[in-house]
């Protein structure tokens, strides 16, 4: 079982929807949640960044870790044509930076 | 321009060739990485270093090496390439000040494929 585990899509969505995009992982030490934007023939960029539980609002972008349940969530309002990239979730359990990388997430927006 | 460029873009090579791949960064960034990204596998880490002096062995090191000739740049070398080390690599810094949050800035990658 991978560490980290997200759904390879691909996600379609219209222009204008919410977006959904989510990530499981087993370990418990994680404590540093991190949302990368990867669009095609591009390295990945960090969006967002959250530590321990909580939600963190950026824009369209909000990001929410669940510690509980081990899941986190990036919620992307009014999405846009220009969203259409992969996402990948990372996370740490601190201490030194080595990060684990889910597989990511396929979005597509369609004007 | 880039603040972390690697090159090539792209190679093609052959079973049994060496290959350096090479990361250059005009950040500044104490601390460098490469990794490769696989489809299904998503990003494995490599190498790091944390500076010049400092090199460590990351999750999926057998079969690569590395060289940290400046601050500034980081080499991934393939002794003997197979074609399972057909992948998209990348290069990423990080500045290194904050432990706990230390982006990596990625490079635009490097399209390896090993025939």
């Amino acid at each position: 079982q991978k560490e980290v585990e997200q759904d390879p899509g691909p996600l379609s969505v219209p222009e204008g929807a919410i977006v959904s995009l989510n990530c499981t992982y087993s370990n418990s030490a994680f404590q540093y949640f991190m949302w990368y934007r990867q669009y095609s023939r591009k390295g990945p960029e960090l969006l967002m960044y959250t530590y321990s539980s909580g939600n963190k609002e950026d824009g369209r972008f909000t990001a929410q870790v669940d510690k509980s349940s081990k899941y986190i969530s990036l919620f992307i309002r009014d999405s846009q044509p220009s969203d259409s990239a992969t996402y990948l979730c990372a996370m740490s359990a601190g201490g030194f930076q080595k990060l684990v990388f889910g597989t990511g997430t396929r979005l597509l927006v369609s004007p | 321009d880039a603040d972390v460029t690697q090159t090539p873009r792209n190679r093609i090579t052959k079973t049994g060739k060496r290959i350096m791949l090479e990361c250059s960064q005009t950040k500044g960034h104490d601390r460098m990485y490469w990794y490769r990204q696989d489809p299904g596998l998503g990003l494995r880490l490599i190498y790091y270093s944390f500076d010049v002096k400092d090199i460590n062995k990351g999750e999926i090191s057998d079969g690569y090496s590395v060289s940290r000739q400046a601050q500034a740049k980081f080499s991934l070398s393939l002794e003997s390439a197979i074609p399972n080390q057909t992948a998209l690599y990348f290069c990423a810094t990080s500045v290194g000040a904050d432990r706990y949050t230390d982006t990596q800035y990625f490079g635009p990658g490097t399209r390896l494929t090993v025939l």
